[in-house]
């Protein structure tokens, strides 16, 4: 079954500091993976997605995250946090069997301290 | 084009009460979701429809909660009886194929159950 492991249910950065979020995956077939962010009180927005084209991949808010199938890895990136950056992030996969859905992973609270 | 539309926003409810949460994708899209995020967990798929049909819901709690798509587009989530467990937020969500372009997701009813 495919699934996805978020490693640090909290993490703390200073404004203008690199955000590194982790993700990796469990899939026996090659998947598609997502980073949502949502913020308090509101639904899941995405960030950015990867469906087997470019292993980097760019999306909304300066974020990024790299698609490395030899450490089964889809990590989130930041080269600078900004105050507004702060809320939850989900990792997800596309269950890609039959009619697909996504599974989502436990979340991971970024903080940002000025 | 407009999101996906929730209603209500909040429902505070006592427990054995019954509650029910609308839902309106938005237009043209086929798939429709209902997940369950409680409280410092990532969402968790209810059920899934596939125009009006029902096509997963393997986690659908079948005692208590039922839920319908009318005609393909609207769809309702009911809970009878409501346990204190069931207090959480409870996502829309809705795809044009259900395939890896990503969903997009209303703003959730937050669900207090006393």
């Amino acid at each position: 079954a495919q699934s996805v492991t978020q490693l640090g249910s909290h993490v703390s950065v200073s404004e203008g500091a690199l955000v590194l979020l982790r993700c990796n995956y469990s899939s026996s077939v090659p998947p598609y993976l997502f980073w949502y962010v949502q913020y308090p009180n509101q639904g899941l927005q995405l960030l950015l997605k990867y469906t087997s084209a470019a292993t980097l991949v760019k999306g909304i808010n300066g974020f990024e995250a790299e698609f490395k199938k030899s450490e089964t890895s889809f990590h989130l990136t930041k080269p600078s946090a900004h105050m507004s950056d702060a809320a939850e992030y989900f990792c997800a996969v596309n269950m890609n069997t039959g009619f697909q859905k996504l599974v989502f992973g436990t979340g991971t609270r970024l903080l940002v301290s000025p | 084009e407009a999101g996906v539309a929730q209603s209500p926003r909040y429902k505070i409810i006592e427990k054995r009460q019954s509650v029910a949460f609308w839902c309106n994708p938005i237009s043209g899209h086929a798939t429709l979701y209902w997940y369950q995020q409680i409280l410092g967990q990532g969402p968790k798929l209810l059920i899934q429809f596939q125009n009006n049909g029902v096509v997963d819901d393997s986690q659908l709690p079948k005692d208590r909660f039922s839920a319908e798509r009318l005609k393909g587009v609207d769809s309702t989530l009911k809970i009878q009886p409501a346990k204190l467990e069931d207090s959480a937020v409870y996502l829309c969500a809705s795809s044009p194929t259900g395939g890896p372009r990503g969903y997009t997701f209303g703003s959730g009813t937050r669900l207090t159950v006393v």
